[in-house]
C-alpha cells in the first residue's frame, strides 16, 4: 500500500519570505500522479499544484514550485513570496493506477506579518 | 457550475441513530469517494465507487456503507453512529484515470458530530 509522509506538522514563515513544505512517499509504482492541496478555514480543498512522476521537469504555478525527487520519493512545495492569504493546511496526496488518492497528514502553515 | 454539493454541511446525531450524507456531481465524472478528515490524520478513504454500479472499500469502511445510485450521486451511510465517527466528510469525484490530470474535486465538507 502506498504511504505519504509530512513530517512537518506546523511551519510558519514571515510574509514576503520562501518557505517550504516537506512530503515523502512509498510505492512500487512507476506512474502515477503526486498533488499539493490547500485547505483554508474555510475547508474547502483546494488544488495547488500537480505533477505526473513521468515528467522529470518540476511543475510551477506561479509562486507555487516542487522539486520532485523521483529516485528519492520526494515532493517537496516552495511557496516563494509567502502571503497571508497563504496560511492554511497543505497536504500531500499521491495518486496511483488504482485511482484512489491517498493523503498525508498535513502541515498547518502560518504566516507572520 | 455546482461542482460537488454534499448535504447536509451540519449535523449532530446521538449514538445509535443513523443517518445519510447525500453527494451530487455535475461533471459527468466516473470516480466518486468519501473521506473522513480528523485532526492529526489528514484525509482518510472511507469507501470510493469506480462506475456507477460498483464500490470499493477503502482504509476505513468500518460502521459506513455506501450506495452509488446513479453516475452522479454517492451517499454514505451511517447505520447506527458511533461517537469515534466524529469528523468532518468529504466527497469527491474524479474523470476516468489516464484522463486529463487525476485530480479530485471536493465538495465542502460535512461537519457530523455524535453525542
Amino acid at each position: 500500500a502506498q504511504t505519504v509522509t509530512q513530517s512537518q506538522p506546523e511551519m510558519s514563515v514571515q510574509e514576503a519570505e520562501t518557505v517550504t513544505l516537506s512530503c515523502t512517499y512509498d510505492t512500487s509504482e512507476s506512474d502515477y500522479y503526486l498533488f499539493w492541496y490547500k485547505q483554508p478555514p474555510s475547508r474547502q480543498m483546494i488544488l495547488v499544484i500537480r505533477q505526473e512522476a513521468y515528467k522529470q521537469q518540476n511543475a510551477t504555478e506561479n509562486r507555487f514550485s516542487v522539486n520532485f525527487q523521483k529516485a528519492a520519493k520526494s515532493f517537496s512545495l516552495k511557496i516563494s513570496d509567502s502571503q497571508l492569504g497563504d496560511a492554511a493546511m497543505y497536504f500531500c496526496a499521491y495518486k496511483g493506477g488504482n485511482e484512489k488518492l491517498t493523503f498525508g497528514t498535513g502541515t498547518r502553515l502560518t504566516i507572520i506579518p | 457550475n455546482a461542482g460537488v454539493t454534499q448535504t447536509p454541511k451540519f449535523q449532530v446525531l446521538k449514538t445509535g441513530q443513523s443517518m445519510t450524507l447525500q453527494c451530487a456531481q455535475d461533471m459527468n465524472h466516473n470516480s466518486m469517494y468519501w473521506y473522513r478528515q480528523d485532526p492529526g490524520m489528514g484525509l482518510r478513504l472511507i469507501y470510493y465507487s469506480a462506475s456507477e454500479g460498483t464500490t470499493d472499500k477503502g482504509e476505513v469502511p468500518n460502521g459506513y456503507n455506501v450506495s452509488r445510485l446513479n453516475k452522479r450521486e454517492f451517499s454514505l451511510r451511517l447505520e447506527s453512529a458511533a461517537p469515534s465517527q466524529t469528523s468532518v466528510y468529504f466527497c469527491a469525484s474524479s474523470p476516468p484515470w489516464g484522463r486529463n490530470t487525476g485530480e479530485l474535486f471536493f465538495g465542502e465538507g460535512s461537519r457530523l458530530t455524535v453525542l
